[in-house]
């Protein structure tokens, strides 16, 4: 186990709901960062939150967005949800917002929409 | 063009085999690599750093080619326990020094008994 705790684990909605999802970041680590993976892809950077401030963001539409909260636990905000958002959202808590340190991924929530 | 390139395999080798993943990446201001392990419906898990001189971790071997952009994992002696699929990661610069994962869509490995 990582001591990175995601939530909820799976997630159904509809075309054009908003969904939140959760990580608390495992003890110690300042920095998490969000990726989508599609179904037989590699996972895609979404942005990355480092002391409550976003702190790099990728190929994402404005309406992914996010939080982190003093303790170091993020949100990850949808809106309006595209049947292509169906994916396995991962989030990593790393002790840097450099990724030369070991990033630690929990375990996902799987969005569907439809 | 993909970032990190990567044989999607399947790669399927009976146990005891040695078995050989290659990946490409695109952006040469990269400046760390890994590879990462994902089994089936769980999260990723970083398999081994990779560095220019080259380096090994028990029945794994991991080589970086700066120069070539290209990075490989060798794997001998295979486990049933290996099967998984193997993501090729490279870290892309953004300024003041932040940094993001750059996955390859990763290659899956079955081994055989």
């Amino acid at each position: 186990e990582t001591g990175v705790t995601q939530s909820p684990t799976h997630l159904i909605k509809t075309r054009g709901q908003q969904v939140t999802l959760r990580c608390s970041s495992q003890s110690g680590h300042n920095t998490v960062s969000w990726y989508q993976q599609a179904l037989g892809q590699g996972p895609q950077f979404i942005f990355q939150y480092y002391r409550e401030e976003e702190n790099g963001r990728g190929n994402f539409p404005p309406r992914f967005s996010g939080l982190q909260f003093p303790n170091y636990s993020s949100e990850l905000n949808v809106n309006a949800l595209e049947l292509d958002d169906s994916a396995l959202y991962l989030c990593a808590s790393s002790f840097t917002q450099s990724m030369n340190t070991e990033a630690f991924f929990g375990q996902g929530t799987r969005l569907t929409v439809v | 063009r993909k970032e990190v390139e990567q044989d999607p395999g399947p790669f399927n080798v009976p146990e005891g085999a040695t078995v050989a993943f290659n990946c490409t990446y695109s952006n040469s201001a990269s400046q760390s690599f890994f590879w990462y392990r994902q089994d089936c419906r769980k999260e990723p898990k970083l398999l081994m750093s990779v560095y220019s001189s080259g380096n090994e971790d028990g029945r794994f071997t991991a080589q970086l080619n700066r120069a070539s952009q290209y990075i490989s994992l060798l794997i001998r002696d295979s486990k049933l326990s290996d099967s998984a699929t193997y993501l090729c990661v490279v870290t892309s610069g953004m300024d003041t020094g932040r940094r993001a994962l750059t996955f390859g869509s990763g290659t899956r490995l079955q081994v055989q008994p």
